[in-house]
C-alpha cells in the first residue's frame, strides 16, 4: 500500500519560475488538502478537496493553485515562486471529515 | 480562524519519566486529533477523540478530550528515548481540514 505518495522530495525554484507539486493517494479518500510547515509557524492549511472537482481555499492560499480531476490526485501549482514560499509541504488524505489523516512524507522547497 | 494553543513548546526529560502535553483553544472542535512527526517525515495520527470527556489510552500513552470539547492533553508514562519527536494536535471544525498547534518537540533523554 502507497499511501499517500509527493513528488519531488526537494526542489530548488528561482525567484518567478513555476512548478506543481504532486500528490497521489491509493486509498479512495475522498477529502485531501495541502498544508505548508514552517518553523516556529506549524501546519497551515493551503487548500482543500472534498472531492473530485471541489476545492476551497485555506488558511494560506495566496500565490497557489489546485485543482482536482480525479479522487486519487491532487496538484499544487506554485505561479510564480516567492522566496516566501520556501517551505516544506506536506499532502494529506482523509476518508471523509472528522476521520484522521495520511500525510505523505512531504516536498522540501527552496526558492532562492 | 480557530486557534490551538500547545505547550510546552520544548520538553526535555529524562528516560523513565512522565510528561503531559496540553492543547487549548477557546473554539470548540468537534474533534481533536493527536499526530507525531520524525525528522523529515509527514505527521502520523496516533488518535481521534471525539466525545467530550473521553479518555483513549495508546499503551504508555493517554489521551483525554475536554468536557467542553476545546482542550486536550497527552501524557506520556515512563517516557522512552523511541517517544522523542513532534507532538502535534489538530482540530477538526468541519470540513475545511485541520487546524494544528504548533507542536511540542520533546526529547526523551537515555
Amino acid at each position: 500500500n502507497a499511501g499517500v505518495t509527493q513528488t519531488p522530495k526537494f526542489q530548488v525554484l528561482k525567484t518567478g519560475q513555476s512548478m506543481t507539486l504532486q500528490c497521489a493517494q491509493d486509498m479512495n479518500h475522498e477529502y485531501m488538502s495541502w498544508y505548508r510547515q514552517d518553523p516556529g509557524m506549524g501546519l497551515r492549511l493551503i487548500h482543500y478537496s472534498v472531492g473530485a472537482g471541489i476545492t476551497d481555499q485555506g488558511e494560506v492560499p495566496n500565490g497557489y493553485n489546485v485543482s482536482r480531476s480525479t479522487t486519487e490526485d491532487f496538484p499544487l501549482r506554485l505561479l510564480s515562486a516567492a522566496p516566501s514560499q520556501t517551505s516544506v509541504y506536506f499532502c494529506a488524505s482523509s476518508y471523509k471529515g472528522g476521520y484522521g489523516y495520511t500525510f505523505g512524507s512531504g516536498t522540501r522547497l527552496t526558492v532562492v | 480562524t480557530q486557534l490551538l494553543e500547545q505547550s510546552p513548546q520544548f520538553l526535555s526529560i529524562q528516560e523513565g519519566e512522565n510528561l503531559t502535553v496540553y492543547c487549548n483553544s477557546s473554539s470548540v472542535f468537534s474533534s481533536l486529533q493527536w499526530y507525531r512527526q520524525e525528522p523529515g517525515e509527514g505527521p502520523v495520527l496516533l488518535v481521534t477523540v471525539v466525545t467530550g470527556g473521553e479518555v483513549k489510552k495508546l499503551k504508555r500513552l493517554t489521551f483525554q478530550f475536554g468536557d467542553a470539547r476545546k482542550d486536550s492533553s497527552l501524557h506520556i508514562t515512563a517516557a522512552q528515548p523511541g517517544d522523542t519527536g513532534l507532538y502535534l494536535c489538530a482540530g477538526v471544525g468541519g470540513a475545511d481540514g485541520l487546524t494544528f498547534g504548533k507542536g511540542t518537540h520533546l526529547i526523551i533523554q537515555p
